[in-house]
């Protein structure tokens, strides 16, 4: 079945950049995604990359994909104290029926400091 | 921007009693889904909902379980015994589904059983 891992804890100080990793098992996943979730705030889609891509850029964010090592990284340019969240990487699966499940790792706490 | 809401935002209830959780998707999705997050752990699939049945669920979405789309614009889940372990925040998603299938996710619903 699908599994997604990260690490824990990424800690970083202000105007750093922060490199949030994640590893995931479905190799026949289409879509790989990230979220964010603020203290006692839902999931907010940050940015989902497609498995045919290496690379995608949207302003801050970087998001890396090594398909061969089922290896995908988020990339946060000149870190704010407003990005301390839980990052969640989630690999997306089709269900039968159409729609789609995300499995979801066990999200990265990113503190900055300053 | 159009928003998944979901209502509550925080349940306490006694162990054994009944709970109906509500949420109103995006207007123009087909699916509809509820994932649950344990305190400090994974956020989890629970069930997916198309054309007004169940398209997949899974091991967590027993018979105390059930969805439904009243009205054609609420969703809701109840639980029909909470035990102490369903104590759990409630993410409710919609989607297009295919291949324009981002989940976008509501707020969430804080359930906490005594």
């Amino acid at each position: 079945g699908e599994d997604v891992e990260q690490s824990l804890f990424l800690s970083v100080r202000e105007g750093d950049s922060s490199v949030i990793n994640c590893t995931y098992t479905d190799s026949s996943s289409t879509y790989l995604y990230w979220y964010k979730q603020e203290p006692g705030a839902g999931l907010q889609l940050l940015t989902y990359i497609f498995s045919n891509m290496d690379m995608k850029q949207d302003q801050r964010l970087t998001v890396l994909l090594n398909k061969k090592d089922k290896h995908l990284s988020l990339r946060i340019a000149d870190t704010q104290t407003g990005d301390s969240a839980i990052y969640f990487c989630a690999e997306r699966s089709i269900l039968t029926g159409g729609g789609n499940k995300l499995t979801f790792g066990t999200g990265t706490q990113l503190k900055v400091e300053l | 921007e159009p928003e998944v809401t979901q209502t509550p935002s925080h349940q306490v209830t006694q162990m054994g009693q009944e709970v109906i959780l509500r949420c109103v998707p995006i207007s123009n999705h087909l699916y509809f889904y509820w994932y649950r997050q344990i305190l400090g752990q994974k956020v989890e699939f629970l069930v997916s909902f198309y054309n007004n049945e169940i398209s997949e669920k899974s091991e967590i979405f027993d018979d105390q379980f059930s969805v439904e789309r009243p009205d054609g614009s609420n969703f809701t889940l109840k639980i029909r015994s909470t035990k102490l372990e369903d104590s759990a925040m409630y993410f409710c998603a919609s989607s297009l589904g295919g291949a324009a299938g981002e989940l976008f996710f509501g707020e969430g619903s804080r359930l906490t059983v005594l």
